[in-house]
């Protein structure tokens, strides 16, 4: 098994609600990744869990609140965002955090379309 | 300068041609090169990495690292109409502890039958 999965494929929300963005693999990876894409823009690096510990915040926002209840899952909640938070949101995987050649390829899920009104 | 540098395009290329997707980074530092192909609407897929300097074949696919250069391409032989996507090259280096992907801002391939 070498998928990502994540749930919903797509997601509308108003600015005062609250929603969670859910993302699985079983690959026993041990970093997981979330991002963010605008249209004709790269990945966004928003958040890196490792071991299951929160080791990198790009500075995101606090309406963003990432959770890693355990090694498989990765859960982004999502609390009073703003239109200009519409994106596709993707998780990603890979073996080990670190750079170490041939454990560090980070593998996609299919993404979340949000879009917030 | 940005960190990772690649043409935008589109490359335009007829069917059966041979593809070549170039990509410039600045950290000196980096040891860990790949090519992701997105298409549109959907997410990136890894489809090459390397680590060492030279080429690397997989199918239709040969990358190609000099990091005295400090640049990595890719090449698609016998260019397919499905081939059209926007390719996304990504490293992973010293400057972010090696924890973290910067990605070019990618360039779009056009495969014409």
């Amino acid at each position: 098994d070498t998928e990502v999965t994540q749930t919903p494929k797509h997601l509308v929300m108003g600015m005062t609600n609250k929603k969670s963005l859910k993302c699985e693999q079983h690959m026993g990876h041990r970093a997981m990744y979330w991002y963010k894409q605008k249209a004709k823009k790269p990945p966004e690096l928003m958040f890196v869990y490792s071991y299951e510990k929160l080791s990198i915040n790009e500075s995101v926002p606090s309406r963003f609140s990432p959770e890693c209840p355990n090694s498989s899952l990765l859960n982004l909640h999502l609390h009073a965002l703003q239109p200009e938070d519409s994106a596709l949101y993707l998780c990603a995987s890979s073996q080990e955090p670190v750079g170490l050649a041939g454990v560090n390829e980070q593998f996609f899920g299919p993404g979340t379309r949000l879009t917030v009104l | 300068q940005k960190e990772v540098e690649q043409n935008s395009g589109p490359l335009s290329v007829p069917e059966g041609a041979i593809a070549s997707l170039n990509c410039t980074y600045s950290d000196r530092g980096s040891q860990s090169f790949f090519w992701y192909r997105q298409y549109s609407g959907k997410s990136p897929e890894l489809i090459m990495s390397i680590y060492s300097n030279g080429d690397k074949e997989d199918g239709r696919f040969t990358a190609q690292l000099n990091k005295a250069s400090q640049y990595v391409s890719l090449l698609i032989r016998d260019s397919q109409p499905s081939d059209s996507a926007t390719y996304l090259c990504a490293v992973n280096g010293e400057n972010t502890g090696f924890q973290k992907l910067v990605f070019g801002t990618g360039t779009r391939l056009l495969v014409s039958p």
